[in-house]
C-alpha cells in the first residue's frame, strides 16, 4: 500500500522568505500527485495536482511543486510567502488506474510572521 | 455557491452510543468520500461511493463502520458502540466523477466527534 511522509510538521517563517515543504511517497508504479491546503477555520482546498507530463506543476497563489520521480518526492515550493500563506498543507497521493482514493500525509502547518 | 454539506459540525457523545454523521454533496457530483483526521494523524480514506454503490470500502476500520449513499446524493457514516479511539474529525469530499484525472475532490467542513 501506498505511503506519504511529510517530514516538516511545523514551519515558522518570516515573510518574503522562500518556501519549501518535504513530500515523499512511497509506491513503486505510477501515481497522482497532489497538494492540499487549509487556512484557518477553511475546509481543505486543492492547491495544485501533478497526473503527467512536465513534473514542474504550478497552482493557485503562486505555488509550484516538482516531481522527482527517481527520489519519490514531489516538494511545494514557493520563493516568497505572505502572512496570508498562514495554513496546514496536505500532500497526497492517489494510485493511477488503481483506485480512487488519496492517501495524505501527516501534514505541515506554516506560520508566516508579519 | 453551495459546497459540500456536513452534519452535525460537532458531536459528542458516550462511549457505547451509536452516531450518524451526514454528508450533502456538491449537487450532481457522482463520486463521494468519507475521510477521518484523528489527533496528529493524516487524513486517513474510509470509504468511496460512485452514485450509490461504494466500489471501495477498504478503510473502513471495523464491522462498527458502515455508510450508504441514497439518491446518488446524500450519504450517511455509521458508528455503532462507540469507542473513545473513534474521536476524530470525520471529512467527506465529493467530485463530478470517479475520476481523479480531470475532477478534484471538493471538501466539507467535516464532522468533530468526540467520544466520551
Amino acid at each position: 500500500a501506498q505511503s506519504v511522509s511529510q517530514h516538516n510538521h511545523h514551519v515558522i517563517l518570516s515573510e518574503a522568505a522562500s518556501l519549501e515543504l518535504g513530500c515523499n511517497y512511497s509506491y513503486g508504479g505510477t501515481v497522482n500527485l497532489f497538494w492540499y491546503v487549509q487556512y484557518p477555520g477553511q475546509h481543505l482546498q486543492l492547491l495544485l495536482k501533478y497526473f503527467s507530463g512536465d513534473p514542474l506543476v504550478k497552482g493557485i497563489k503562486g505555488f509550484e511543486a516538482e516531481f522527482i520521480k527517481s527520489k519519490f518526492s514531489f516538494n511545494l515550493r514557493k520563493p516568497s510567502v505572505q502572512w496570508s500563506d498562514t495554513a496546514e498543507y496536505f500532500c497526497a497521493v492517489n494510485v493511477q488506474f488503481g483506485n480512487e482514493k488519496l492517501t495524505f500525509g501527516t501534514g505541515t502547518r506554516l506560520t508566516i510572521i508579519p | 455557491g453551495a459546497g459540500v454539506s456536513q452534519s452535525p459540525s460537532n458531536k459528542v457523545t458516550e462511549k457505547g452510543k451509536d452516531v450518524e454523521l451526514r454528508c450533502d454533496p456538491i449537487s450532481g457530483h457522482t463520486a463521494l468520500y468519507w475521510y477521518r483526521q484523528s489527533l496528529g494523524q493524516g487524513l486517513e480514506f474510509l470509504i468511496y461511493f460512485q452514485g450509490n454503490s461504494a466500489p471501495d470500502k477498504s478503510g473502513l476500520p471495523s464491522d462498527r463502520f458502515s455508510a450508504e449513499r441514497t439518491g446518488g446524493s446524500v450519504s450517511t457514516l455509521t458508528i455503532q458502540r462507540t469507542q473513545q479511539e473513534d474521536s476524530a474529525v470525520y471529512l467527506c469530499a465529493s467530485s463530478l466523477s470517479g475520476s481523479l484525472s480531470n475532477q478534484p475532490q471538493h471538501f466539507g467542513d467535516g464532522t468533530r466527534l468526540s467520544i466520551l
